[in-house]
């Protein structure tokens, strides 16, 4: 059973251009989160979303961030005219069911804003 | 929402040694408190965890206690090794079940 993927691993954008960070959840796990690690700091929590369904976005910021997690295919994180201070690690996190049980995370996509 | 503090941010001990982190959270409905551990560039993975209607857990050379009264929780690690050298989160799962706060991580030093 593969764990979390996401890809890329390391992705470089000028200021201005737009970033794609794509998460596939384990296999059978229907719950996608994404979280957002700043140097030397813990893990922000971004968006929660279900198959075609946003959950919870409250920790995206309003304008430039968007989620979606299709029916067929991966959970795709955009930032579109991407600025310094978004580079950071986003990591995507699944869960096969809401709750207290444990969230397993992909290895990260660490975006470099130049 | 939920507010998560974790103490200390660094921590160095020398091998063989404990080392506690501890948690403090806001909200008393949270019931669900994982710990994890990242390594150097690498993703967070879940150690340990513990739900509100337990006070311990115990996993080897892994801890976790949970005071409801009092709001906090703390990770014990004994006889530590050098491997256990990483960065340790704590979270809190908010009552609604989707959301984990997660503490600001304590960068645990072992020192051989």
């Amino acid at each position: 059973n593969a764990g979390v993927m996401q890809n890329p691993r390391h992705l470089v954008r000028r200021r201005g251009q737009e970033a794609r960070l794509r998460c596939s959840p384990m296999k059978g796990h229907s719950h996608v989160y994404w979280y957002r690690q700043l140097p030397e700091e813990g893990l922000k929590f971004m968006v929660y979303l279900q198959k075609e369904n946003i959950i919870d976005e409250s920790g995206m910021p309003k304008e430039r961030f968007s989620a979606e997690f299709p029916k067929e295919g991966p959970s795709i994180l955009r930032i579109q005219q991407v600025v310094r201070g978004d580079s950071a690690a986003y990591f995507c996190a699944s869960s096969p069911r809401t709750g207290p049980y444990e969230q397993y995370f992909g290895p990260g996509t660490r975006l470099t804003v130049t | 929402g939920e507010n998560v503090e974790q103490h200390p941010s660094t921590l160095s001990v020398q091998e063989g040694d404990s080392a506690v982190i501890k948690c403090t959270y806001s909200d008393s409905a949270s019931n669900y408190f994982p710990w994890y551990k990242q390594e150097l560039g690498k993703r967070p993975q879940l150690i340990i965890d513990i739900r509100s209607n337990v006070g311990e857990k115990k996993d080897q050379r892994i801890a976790v206690t949970l005071n409801k009264t009092a709001k906090h929780f703390s990770l014990h690690i004994t006889e530590t090794q050098p491997e256990d050298s990483a960065v340790y989160f704590c979270a809190a799962l908010n009552p609604a079940g989707n959301q984990f706060y997660f503490g600001t991580g304590t960068s645990l030093t072992v020192i051989p």
